[in-house]
């Protein structure tokens, strides 16, 4: 069974600049996360999923992050400006539904740095 | 709000050293408790899960036990490997608030 997959792995941009980051989670996973993991930190969740209606969006900063999950499956973040301080890793996770919020599996991530 | 500590690390030991990591929490009520395990250039995965005071989870020769009179539930292994090397975090399932929070994660790193 594949994994939780995440896409580009390493990005790098200028403030200022967009970004976005994809993640197909593992098939048939109807829960989705969102996390940020900040260097020395643990993930902490920026907005949760429930098919394709955001649950739990209490963390992100929306005045500069969207997120969209469209058709229930994928999944694609966005920062609109980046500033230095979203440098992070972004992780990606997914559990086989709400009952079992607490069975993740996360993808490998993406490094974004902004320089 | 809920929360986990860690010890911090680095910690370094030499292979068949015997680890531990301690961890502990605050939580209203009762929650999950878990450590995961990141590898270099992967995503977390999960090592091992108690749900329940008392309760030991084990896997891969790494245990550990839910205590719930001193909150904690610290991360062990007899004898660990070099490709034991990662960062271990802990975690606990929050039922009050429906998400997974994490400590800040420990580091090992283990020497031939």
């Amino acid at each position: 069974e594949a994994g939780v997959v995440q896409s580009p792995r390493y990005k790098i941009i200028e403030k200022k600049q967009p970004v976005a980051f994809w993640c197909n989670p593992i098939s048939g996973h109807n829960t989705l996360y969102w996390y940020r993991q900040n260097l020395g930190q643990g993930p902490e969740l920026l907005i949760r999923y429930e098919n394709e209606e955001a649950v739990d969006d209490s963390q992100l900063p929306k005045d500069r992050f969207s997120a969209e999950r469209l058709k229930g499956v994928d999944s694609t973040l966005k920062i609109q400006p980046a500033e230095l301080g979203d440098s992070a890793v972004y992780l990606c996770a997914s559990s086989p539904n709400s009952g079992r919020q607490y069975e993740q599996y996360f993808g490998p991530g993406t490094r974004l740095t902004v320089t | 709000g809920d929360s986990v500590t860690q010890m911090e690390g680095p910690v370094t030991l030499s292979e068949e050293a015997f680890l531990t990591i301690n961890c502990t929490y605050t939580a209203t009520g009762y929650p999950s408790l878990f450590w995961y395990v990141q590898y270099p250039g992967e995503g977390l995965q999960l090592l091992l899960k108690a749900t329940k005071a008392d309760d030991k989870g084990s896997n891969k020769g790494f245990e550990a036990t839910y205590r719930k009179e001193t909150t904690s539930f610290h991360l062990e292994k007899g004898s660990v490997q070099v490709s034991d090397s990662a960062v271990y975090f802990c975690a606990l399932w929050s039922g009050n608030t429906g998400k997974l929070i994490f400590g800040q994660g420990t580091t090992l790193q283990v020497k031939p």
